[in-house]
């Protein structure tokens, strides 16, 4: 399996910051990284696919950026309801890895 | 709209089988990839396996260690994630997932199904 390594595992910020969170591989992964969102007691949900690329529907306050080894998810101005968990996700390998998670709580 | 409807929460008992299910709707179903992700409680994501219904393939999670069996009923649009002997540590929110088998990660979700494995 590959391994994934979010940090920090948890942060606090306040609405309007500008909030980044890192995801790094255990391996070459190339662009084939995932990052979703899950709010308490709700399914997960694709906020971006292949890296960098955006899921319809998503506000464009979210972005992803890397390749290789070393993402990161940046939400430009945190929003109420981005409270909220972070996973990222390889789709390099057969079998799909997440990160531990990423919890953004509120300051 | 792809969309994805898991039959209702689980009480067993350590030992019993069980078999939960994940019924898919939308032209992609029976071409896509659907996977089973478990969150145990308080903790994070982790994929079990995968089945692609167009040809039946299976994959696995080592860490799964044969404990779990993935299937699917293509005539009734649906895929099943089955355990002969539970234990205690099954218990977890089980959640089916569906994605186009091109790496841009799980795109549709079923709402989860909560498996309670207490004596």
């Amino acid at each position: 399996d590959i391994q994934m390594t979010q940090s920090p595992s948890s942060l606090s910020a306040s609405v309007g910051d500008r909030v980044t969170i890192t995801c790094r591989a255990g391996q070459s992964i190339s662009k084939n990284l995932n990052w979703y969102q899950q709010i308490v007691g709700k399914a997960p949900k694709l906020l971006i696919y292949a890296a960098s690329s955006l899921q319809s529907g998503v506000p464009s306050r979210f972005s992803g950026s890397g390749s290789g080894t070393d993402f990161t998810l940046t939400i430009s101005s945190l929003q109420p309801e981005d409270f909220a968990t972070y996973y990222c996700q390889q789709s390099y390998s057969t079998l799909w890895t997440f990160g531990q998670g990423t919890k953004v709580e509120v300051k | 709209e792809m969309q994805l409807v898991q039959s209702g929460a689980e009480v067993k008992k350590p030992g019993e089988s069980l078999k939960i299910s994940c019924k898919g709707s939308g032209y992609r179903f029976t071409s896509d990839w659907i996977g089973w992700v478990r969150q145990m409680p308080g903790k994070g994501l982790e994929c079990m396996g995968f089945i692609h219904l167009g040809g039946s393939e299976t994959r696995y999670s080592p860490s799964l260690q044969g404990r779990a069996t993935i299937s699917a009923d293509k005539s009734i649009n649906t895929v099943y994630l089955q355990w002969n002997i539970l234990k205690v540590s099954d218990t977890a929110i089980y959640y089916c997932a569906g994605a186009d088998g091109s790496g841009k990660g799980f795109d549709y979700w079923g709402q989860g199904t909560l498996v309670t494995v207490s004596s």
